[in-house]
């Protein structure tokens, strides 16, 4: 079975601020990598994916996140973070070949970005 | 607006009421979900549904039942729930079946449930 962890529960940043949230996995087949935000009183929705070819993968509002498989990582960066940008992430790694039941969550990260 | 729509968005019921969760899709999907979300634990997968047939059941209490009537509607029906059931409920969907775990999902915004 696969299992994901986030290393960090919270981090809090300034406006305009770098960020890099981490994520962890561990999987003994190929997998597929998701990164989704839930923004206050909502729901989560899709950041960005990776399923195979380019580690480098772009997503919505400026995230991006690379797929290291040596280091078993997938972590989430963007270079310049806006007070929009306040909400938790959650990574999520699916086995390839397998079924949504599959997909595990992380406990999340809560991003806060202050003035 | 994600086009899943969970109602009520707040319920709060004694351990022996019996009320039910609502959700329903306009994007033409054909899996529906329902997830239990706690604070500090990842997201649970409660149910599976691929096109109005349950697939999946992981280990669920029977306190909650689910529903399914068609591929756009997704209920789950609760009674004689405990206080620690209290979370937030997600519907999610996604357009291929859940046979696959490269779908994307599209979550609806929640059901705050509190169990006095």
């Amino acid at each position: 079975a696969q299992s994901v962890t986030q290393l960090d529960s919270q981090v809090p940043v300034f406006e305009e601020a770098p960020v890099e949230l981490r994520c962890n996995y561990s999987s003994s087949v190929s997998v597929y990598l998701f990164w989704y935000v839930q923004y206050p009183n909502q729901g989560l929705q899709l950041l960005l994916k990776y399923l195979s070819g380019s580690t480098l993968v772009k997503g919505i509002n400026g995230f991006e996140a690379e797929f290291n498989k040596s280091q078993t990582s997938f972590h989430l960066r963007k270079p310049s973070v806006h007070i929009s940008d306040t909400a938790e992430y959650f990574c999520a790694v699916s086995r390839y070949g397998g079924s949504q039941g599959n997909l595990i969550f992380g406990k999340g990260t809560k991003l806060s970005v202050k003035p | 607006e994600t086009g899943v729509t969970q109602t009520p968005r707040h319920l709060v019921m004694g351990m022996t009421n019996k009320k039910s969760l609502k959700c329903e899709q306009h994007l033409g999907h054909n899996a529906m979900y329902w997830y239990k979300q706690s604070a500090k634990k990842p997201l649970e997968l409660m149910f599976v549904y691929n096109f109005k047939e349950q697939t999946e059941n992981n280990s669920v209490p029977s306190r909650f039942s689910p529903e399914c009537p068609n591929s756009s509607h997704l209920f789950l029906h609760l009674h004689t729930l405990q206080p620690e059931d209290s979370a937030l409920y997600l519907c999610a969907s996604s357009f291929g079946t859940a046979s696959s775990g490269a779908n994307v999902l599209t979550f609806g915004a929640g059901s705050r449930l509190t169990v006095l």
